[in-house]
């Protein structure tokens, strides 16, 4: 099977910075990857598929990019509402697993 | 507008089953698949499997295997999962979702094992 790993596990930044989370897969899956946002006692929330496709209502400070086994969502402006764990998900064919999830909070 | 209306929560001992519902609405049921995730205490997203709801047709994780069942009942757009021989590992939010990278989620039924 296919295992996606999430670097880094948590992060800590402040309000206004740019912050990078990055998903690999150990083998290519194409652009079949989404990122999901959960904050606490919530239910996740889809962001990007197709690797890089915004979510109607999503802002825009929000991008996903890569292809093939290594990917990246970015926060270009991390706001005190993005405070939340981020987790990527492969969807080429099962199992369709999510990475262990990025969490994210403020300095 | 699309939902997805999960049944209550489930209190249940070691060795039981539980079976979750997830209801469908404001689309047309059959041309979406239906995934199963779950999330236990303090854990990350895990997926347990996947519905085909047009021909039964199902996925689902290696560590599930013989103890998951998924099944549709298209006449009232609803999905289920049963878990069987539940343990307190079990104990997690279950979450059903229409698909795969879509937005519609269910609320979530939190399913609690002890003794």
């Amino acid at each position: 099977d296919i295992q996606m790993t999430q670097s880094p596990s948590s992060l800590s930044a402040s309000v206004g910075d740019r912050v990078t989370i990055t998903c690999r897969a150990s083998q290519d899956i194409a652009n079949y990857l989404a990122w999901y946002q959960q904050k606490p006692g919530k239910v996740p929330k889809l962001l990007i598929d197709a690797a890089s496709t915004l979510q109607s209502g999503v802002p825009s400070r929000f991008s996903g990019g890569g292809s093939g086994t290594d990917f990246t969502l970015t926060i270009s402006s991390l706001q005190p509402e993005d405070v939340a764990t981020y987790y990527c998900q492969k969807y080429n064919s099962a199992p369709f697993t999510f990475g262990p999830g990025t969490k994210v909070d403020l300095k | 507008q699309v939902q997805l209306v999960q049944s209550a929560t489930e209190v249940k001992k070691p060795g039981a089953s539980v079976k979750v519902s997830c209801k469908a609405s404001g689309y047309t049921f059959t041309n979406y698949g239906v995934s199963w995730v779950r999330q236990a205490p303090g854990q990350g997203l895990e997926w347990m499997g996947w519905i085909n709801t047009y021909n039964d047709y199902t996925n689902q994780a290696q560590k599930f295997q013989g103890r998951l069942t998924m099944t549709t009942d298209t006449s009232t757009s609803t999905a289920f999962m049963e878990l069987r021989n539940l343990t307190s590992d079990d104990t997690a939010v279950y979450y059903c979702a229409r698909d795969l990278g879509d937005p519609y989620w269910g609320q979530g039924t939190l399913v609690t094992v002890s003794s």
